[in-house]
Formats: C-alpha cells, structure tokens, sequence
C-alpha cells in the first residue's frame, strides 16, 4: 500500500537554474495538492490538480512557478530560475474524489537555492 | 486576525496525563476540520478528520468540534514521549472542498 512518493528528496539548485520537483499520488487517488513550508512557518496551499486540469494555482506565484499532472506519470512541480526565497520544502498531498478531502502527505522535497 | 489560530506553545506536559490542544477559525462556512501531527524535519501526517459537531474518538485521540464557538480541538490521553511534535490544524477555506487553511502549528513536549 505504497503512499505518496515525492523525489528528489533533497535538491540543491545554484541561483537562476531550473528546480523540478515530482509526485506519485497514493494508489487510487486522483487528486494532488501542493504546498510550501518555510522554516517555524505553516503550510501554505500552492495548487491543486487533477489528472490534465489544473483546478486551482491561485497559491502559486505568477512567475517562474508551474505545475503539471499529465495523463501518465508523476506530477511536476516546475520552478524557473530559482531564487534563494525559493528555499523550502515542498510538499505534495493526494486524496480521493469523496465529499470529504482528506489529504495525505508525501515526505516532502527540500529545496535548497545557494 | 489570522484565519486558522493555534497557541504556538511549547505545551509541555508530563507523560501520562491528557495533553489539551486547541484551534480556532474564522470562517463559519467551513466544513471539515482536520489535526495533522509533523515531526521536525518530517511531512504532516493526518491524525483526525472531523465533520461535525460534538466529539470523535480513535484510540488515544479525541477531536473535539464547536461550530458555534469556532472551535476545534485535539485531546491526546496517556501522553507518551513519541507524541512530541507539532500538530497542525487545518480547517477547509469557505465552501471550498480542497483548499485548507492551516493553523502555524502547537509545538507539544511530552515529559518523561
């Protein structure tokens, strides 16, 4: 009964190249959330996708930031020309289409912008 | 006045005795409320879900839910030193039934 699988689990990008973050939802799930947590901070909500929709990126910055969840494979969490405010950890979630939206957690990849 | 409001903490409490955690949210929309438990340096990990109101026991936890207060809590019995971490509240933003708001977390220190 695998979980959420995220990778890398810790990424080190010098200033201006690209970061790209992947997640595998939780078998059965077609719902994928990301968010970002800063050092003693709370999680903030980034986007919300299903299969080829983005459903929701109002938390996700305008520039440099995208997200993906194609037909086949993991979901892509792409940010451009990183900056060291970009250092992080990301998270993804997943959860099932039920009424209810409880969300389960990846363990997260820890962006690090030198 | 932040949407989702946790006491930051530390709670410390002895082992063995009811650790009392305690959220409020300012939306009287929301519907799903949920207590994560984070490890440093660990993702969130879901504890409970509660829907209504009134209280919901599994195991040693109990969440507790007032609607009318905007209230929502996390009860721990028998503490043990493997609860210390921080737990997250998160609460569903409006009528949305994805987005969640989260609390910045309590910090809880069980003492052995």
């Amino acid at each position: 009964n695998a979980g959420v699988m995220q990778n890398p689990r810790h990424l080190v990008r010098r200033r201006g190249q690209e970061a790209r973050l992947r997640c595998s939802p939780m078998k059965g799930h077609s719902h994928v959330y990301w968010y970002r947590q800063l050092p003693e901070e709370g999680l903030k909500f980034m986007v919300y996708l299903q299969k080829e929709n983005i459903i929701d990126e109002s938390g996700m910055p305008k520039e440099r930031f995208s997200a993906e969840f194609p037909k086949e494979g993991p979901s892509i969490l792409r940010i451009q020309q990183v900056v060291r405010g970009d250092s992080a950890a990301y998270f993804c979630a997943s959860s099932l289409q039920t009424g209810h939206y409880e969300q389960y957690f990846g363990p997260g990849t820890r962006l690090t912008v030198t | 006045q932040k949407e989702v409001e946790q006491n930051s903490g530390p709670l410390s409490v002895p082992e063995g005795a009811i650790a009392s955690l305690n959220c409020t949210y300012s939306d009287r929309v929301s519907q799903s409320f949920f207590w994560y438990r984070q490890y440093s340096g660990k993702s969130p990990e879901l504890i409970m879900s509660i829907y209504s109101n009134g209280d919901k026991e599994d195991g040693r936890f109990t969440a507790q839910l007032n609607k009318a207060s905007q209230y929502v809590s996390l009860l721990i019995r028998d503490s043990q030193p493997s609860d210390s971490a921080t737990y997250l509240c998160a609460v569903n933003k409006g009528d949305s039934n994805y987005q969640l708001i989260w609390g910045a977390g309590t910090k809880l220190i069980i003492k052995p």
